[in-house]
C-alpha cells in the first residue's frame, strides 16, 4: 500500500465550477497536512496547511481533514482558469519533519 | 527578498557524465532540502542537510548521488556517471527554522531539468 494515494486526474471543469481534490494517506504519524500548487515548469508553491481534523479556509480555498479516516480535501470555490494547475497534497510530522511526503498530484484545468 | 535560486534550469548530459545541480536558498535559511520529480510522478524526497551536515539522507539512492551545502557557498547536488533514468526535475527547497515539530514553510525554487542523451 502506497504511503499516499491522490487521483492524478486529469480533472477539468468549468469556470465557476466547485473543485474537490482529495489525497488518502495511511501513515498515522503525518502530524501537518499541507496542499501546494505547481504550475507547469514551475516549482511548487504552499496553498494550505493544517494540522488539526476540520476545515480551513482561506478564501476560495479550504482545507479539510479527516484523520479518523485518513482523508484530506482541498476545495476551490469559483474556479478560475488562473486555477488550472498541478495540486499535491503533502504530509509532515513523525521523525522526520524535514521530509515531506507527495502525493501523485492532481492536474486540473478551468475551462473559460 | 530573492527566493531559492536553482542553476542551471535545464541541464543535459550524456551518459556516463557528471551532473552539478546548485541550490541557493533564501537568504537567512539554513536548511536545505532536495526533491525530485519523475514523469508522471510525484515529488520524492531525496536528502535534508543543514550547513555542513547531512541530517537525513533516507531518500537518496545508494550509489552515484551525493549532496552537501558547505559553511559557504550552495548546496551541491551531484550525480555521477549519469544513466538514462536520471532523467527527471530536481527541486531544491529552504526553510528558515529546524522543523522541529512546529511546521515551518519549506519554499521551493523553480528546480533543474535534467535530460540525459
Amino acid at each position: 500500500q502506497k504511503e499516499v494515494e491522490q487521483d492524478p486526474g486529469p480533472l477539468s471543469v468549468p469556470e465557476g465550477a466547485i473543485v474537490s481534490l482529495n489525497c488518502t494517506y495511511s501513515n498515522s504519524a503525518f502530524q501537518y497536512f499541507m496542499w501546494y500548487r505547481q504550475y507547469s515548469r514551475k516549482g511548487p508553491e504552499l496553498l494550505m496547511y493544517t494540522y488539526s481534523s476540520g476545515n480551513k479556509e482561506d478564501g476560495r480555498f479550504t482545507a479539510q481533514v479527516d484523520k479518523s479516516s485518513k482523508y484530506i480535501s482541498l476545495f476551490i470555490r469559483d474556479s478560475q482558469p488562473s486555477d488550472s494547475a498541478t495540486y499535491l497534497c503533502a504530509f509532515a510530522g513523525g521523525t522526520s519533519y524535514g521530509k515531506l511526503t507527495f502525493g501523485q498530484g492532481t492536474i486540473l484545468t478551468v475551462h473559460p | 527578498n530573492a527566493g531559492v535560486m536553482q542553476n542551471p534550469r535545464h541541464l543535459v548530459r550524456r551518459r556516463g557524465q557528471e551532473a552539478r545541480l546548485r541550490c541557493s536558498p533564501m537568504k537567512g535559511h539554513s536548511h536545505v532540502y532536495w526533491y525530485r520529480q519523475l514523469p508522471e510522478e510525484g515529488l520524492k524526497f531525496m536528502v535534508y542537510l543543514q550547513k555542513e551536515n547531512i541530517i537525513d539522507e533516507s531518500g537518496m539512492p545508494k550509489e552515484r548521488f551525493s549532496a552537501e551545502f558547505p559553511k559557504e557557498g550552495p548546496s551541491i547536488l551531484r550525480i555521477q556517471q549519469v544513466v538514462r533514468g536520471d532523467s527527471a526535475a530536481y527541486f531544491c527547497a529552504s526553510s528558515l527554522q529546524p522543523p522541529t515539530g512546529l511546521y515551518t514553510e519549506a519554499f521551493f525554487g523553480q528546480g533543474t531539468r535534467l535530460t540525459v542523451v
